[in-house]
C-alpha cells in the first residue's frame, strides 16, 4: 500500500539559509500534519492543514511556512535556519472523510542538520 | 507541561512473556489514544487506539487499556517477540475539541527490548 513520502530524506544547511521540505500524503488522505522531533525528543505538532486550508497550528516558529497544494502535497518552508532548527521533521496525514480519520499515518521522516 | 508522559524510559522483556507499556495523561480534554511504533530513522508506525468510550482495544498481540478516571492507559504485548523491540510512543489527541483535523500529543517513548 502508498505511504506517505517525504523529500529529501537527509537535509544539512548552514546558518540562515534556507530549507523547503515537501510531503506527499497518502492517496486520498485530505489532511496533512508536521511534526518535529528534536533529539533524544519527543514529536511535536508544528501545523496542519485540511483541504489545503490551515486548520491548526502548533509550536510553529515564525521563520517557519507551510501550506497545502491543490494535489493535496504539502510543503514546509524554514527560512533564516538556526543552529536549533536540526530535528527530525515528520509529515503524517490522514482521511478526515474515513472510518479511521483519528489515525495518522507517518511519512519516514528528513533528518535536518544545520550547520 | 508535559501532557502525556511516559515515565519508564525502557524496558526490558524477555521472548514470549508479556510486555506492558504505560502511559498517564493530564488533559481531560484527550479522548482518543493512539499508540505508535517507531525504529531508528524511520517515521512512527501506528499500531492500535482507543476511543474514551472503551476501556479495551484488542488487535492480535496487541491490547490497549484505558482507564479514564485515573488517567492512564498500557499496551499489552503477548507474546512478545524479538522484532517488537523498538521506540513506543503513546499519543493523544481531543477529537470533541471541534474541526476535522486532530493534532496528536506525543509521550517521549519507551524503548522496549525483547531479549531472545
Amino acid at each position: 500500500a502508498a505511504g506517505v513520502i517525504q523529500s529529501p530524506r537527509h537535509l544539512i544547511k548552514e546558518k540562515r539559509e534556507t530549507a523547503t521540505l515537501k510531503c506527499y500524503p497518502i492517496p486520498r488522505h485530505d489532511t496533512v500534519y508536521w511534526y518535529q522531533q528534536g533529539p533524544g525528543q519527543d514529536p511535536q505538532f508544528l501545523i496542519s492543514f485540511y483541504e489545503k486550508m490551515q486548520s491548526d497550528k502548533g509550536s510553529i516558529p515564525d521563520r517557519f511556512s507551510a501550506q497545502q497544494f491543490s494535489d493535496y502535497h504539502s510543503e514546509l518552508n524554514m527560512s533564516s535556519l538556526e543552529l536549533g532548527d536540526s530535528a527530525l521533521y515528520f509529515c503524517a496525514s490522514s482521511s478526515a472523510t474515513s472510518g479511521s480519520y483519528n489515525e495518522q499515518f507517518f511519512g519516514p521522516g528528513t533528518r535536518l542538520t544545520v550547520l | 507541561d508535559q501532557q502525556v508522559k511516559q515515565n519508564s524510559p525502557s524496558l526490558s522483556v524477555q521472548e514470549g512473556r508479556i510486555s506492558i507499556l504505560n502511559c498517564d495523561y493530564t488533559n481531560s480534554m484527550f479522548d482518543y489514544f493512539l499508540w505508535y511504533k517507531k525504529y531508528p530513522a524511520e517515521g512512527p508506525t501506528f499500531l492500535i487506539s482507543i476511543s474514551s468510550i472503551k476501556d479495551k482495544n484488542e488487535d492480535g498481540r496487541f491490547t490497549v487499556f484505558l482507564n479514564k478516571s485515573a488517567k492512564h492507559l498500557s499496551l499489552h504485548i503477548v507474546p512478545s517477540q524479538p522484532g517488537d523491540s523498538a521506540v513506543y510512543f503513546c499519543a493523544a489527541s481531543a477529537q470533541n475539541s471541534g474541526g476535522s483535523n486532530y493534532k496528536l500529543t506525543f509521550g517521549k517513548g519507551t524503548l522496549l527490548t525483547v531479549n531472545p
